[in-house]
């Protein structure tokens, strides 16, 4: 069974700056998906950047990037620009290549601050 | 287009109670998928059903049954409510190989199981 772990419960960054959340994961498959998702006071799960494990480019869009390292199982999402919408639960998630089951982290609380 | 709408929005119950949580889709997605979420928890696979007339367990399946009722529809019922269960509850929806696989969920049900 896959497990995905988000090591920083809680984490604050101030309007404007960069901030790096991390995820690792574990499995034995080679092929398999890795998602990052924004969960804001509302609850609306919101997706926010996907990575195919078999492209080596690391995704981007706009703000979001991530930095995959398939040898370490580390997705990291980076936030560019922060902006104070950005304040919400994000949550890393794992589905493996046969199924269409996602795996989620236990989640990190960002608080974005002006 | 409402994406996928789930009734309730709150539910509260007492011990030894059921209820049926419904969810619905407009995409015409194959899948479709049962999660709760517990305080500072990511999201746990409760049931998921990959087609019509199909469904399978996920991590969490002990006191629920499902029933996928047609294309659109899924349900979650609890026969005898305890209050372990109490939990927020979203349905999600996705299409293999559409827009990457991305899972689209409904906004959640609180429930809360006295």
């Amino acid at each position: 069974a896959q497990t995905v772990t988000q090591s920083q419960p809680e984490m604050s960054v101030q309007e404007a700056e960069t901030v790096t959340l991390s995820c690792t994961y574990d499995t034995s498959e080679n092929n398999y998906y890795l998602f990052w998702y924004k969960q804001p006071p509302s609850r609306q799960m919101i997706l926010v950047i996907r990575q195919e494990a078999y492209k080596q480019q690391n995704a981007t869009e706009n703000r979001f990037s991530v930095n995959f390292q398939k040898a370490a199982k580390s997705f990291s999402l980076k936030i560019s620009d922060s902006q104070l919408g950005d304040t919400a639960m994000y949550f890393c998630a794992f589905r493996n290549n046969a199924g269409n089951m996602l795996t989620f982290g236990g989640g990190t609380r960002l608080m974005v601050k002006p | 287009n409402a994406g996928v709408t789930q009734t309730p929005k709150f539910q509260v119950l007492k011990t030894g109670q059921s209820m049926t949580l419904q969810c619905a889709q407009d995409m015409n997605h194959n899948s479709m998928y049962w999660y709760r979420q517990d305080p500072g928890m990511g999201l746990r696979l409760i049931y998921y059903s990959a087609s019509e007339g199909t469904t399978d367990k996920g991590e969490v399946p002990n006191g629920y049954n499902v029933s996928r009722l047609n294309k659109r529809e899924f349900s979650l019922r609890l026969e005898s409510a305890a209050p372990s269960q109490t939990s927020v509850y979203f349905c999600a929806s996705s299409e293999v190989g559409r827009r990457g696989d991305e899972q689209f969920f409904g906004p959640g049900t609180r429930l809360t199981v006295l």
